[in-house]
């Protein structure tokens, strides 16, 4: 299986700070990566797919680029709704795996 | 809107089953894929499988091959999934979710998702 790394684990960052999370793949995922996020007790939402493209009804603030091994999301001016875990997951291989998620705090 | 309405909490004793359900209200049900992920507490998701839109094929991720079951009734646009031989390590929020790609060779994420259903295993 292709394992899915995402630094940092946490991050610490303020209303208005321009922020960047890593998922980096153990092998080649070409652009099939999504990101999702997920408040607590809820389910996880569709971001981003195919490593760039914005899902319909996403704030234009979020923005992904990437290929290959490393990806990274980027979120260019934080709000408050924007503080809770993200996860990246790579649709190029059998068997679909996320990364272990990157919480973000409010500092 | 689509909107997946999922099965209550449920509490098993360690060897048994659960089977959790996965009703979606909305178009064109039979066009879409749909996943079931996992999710222990406090770890990421975990796919566990798909099924086909018509619901005579699946594939499951190899950790869940022999143990899971993924069914899918499309006259009441329902899926489901079983999880045999249940163990203190299938404690999870078990989500289904809907694959937006359609056709012949779809590529596998997931942009709707159910509310979740919460499954323990405790003796």
């Amino acid at each position: 299986d292709v394992q899915m790394t995402q630094s940092p684990s946490t991050l610490s960052a303020s209303v208005g700070d321009r922020v960047t999370i890593t998922c980096r793949a153990s092998q080649s995922v070409s652009s099939w990566l999504a990101w999702y996020q997920q408040k607590p007790g809820k389910a996880p939402k569709l971001l981003i797919y195919k490593a760039s493209t914005l899902e319909s009804g996403v704030p234009s603030r979020f923005s992904g680029s990437g290929s290959g091994t490393e990806f990274t999301l980027t979120i260019s001016s934080l709000q408050p709704d924007d503080f809770a875990t993200y996860y990246c997951q790579q649709y190029h291989s059998y068997s679909y795996t996320f990364g272990q998620g990157t919480k973000l705090e409010i500092k | 809107q689509v909107q997946l309405v999922q099965s209550g909490a449920e509490v098993k004793k360690p060897g048994a089953s659960v089977k959790v359900s996965c009703k979606a209200s909305g178009p064109a049900f039979t066009t879409y894929y749909m996943h079931w992920v996992r999710q222990a507490p406090g770890q990421g998701p975990e796919w566990m499988g798909i099924i086909n839109p018509r619901g005579d094929s699946a594939s499951y991720a190899q950790k869940f091959q022999g143990r899971v079951t993924m069914t899918r009734d499309t006259s009441s646009s329902t899926v489901y999934m079983e999880l045999s031989s249940l163990r203190s390590e299938d404690t999870a929020v078990y989500y289904c979710a809907r694959n937006p790609e359609v056709g012949p060779t779809p590529r596998y994420y997931m942009d709707v998702w159910g509310k979740g259903t919460t499954v323990t295993v405790s003796s």
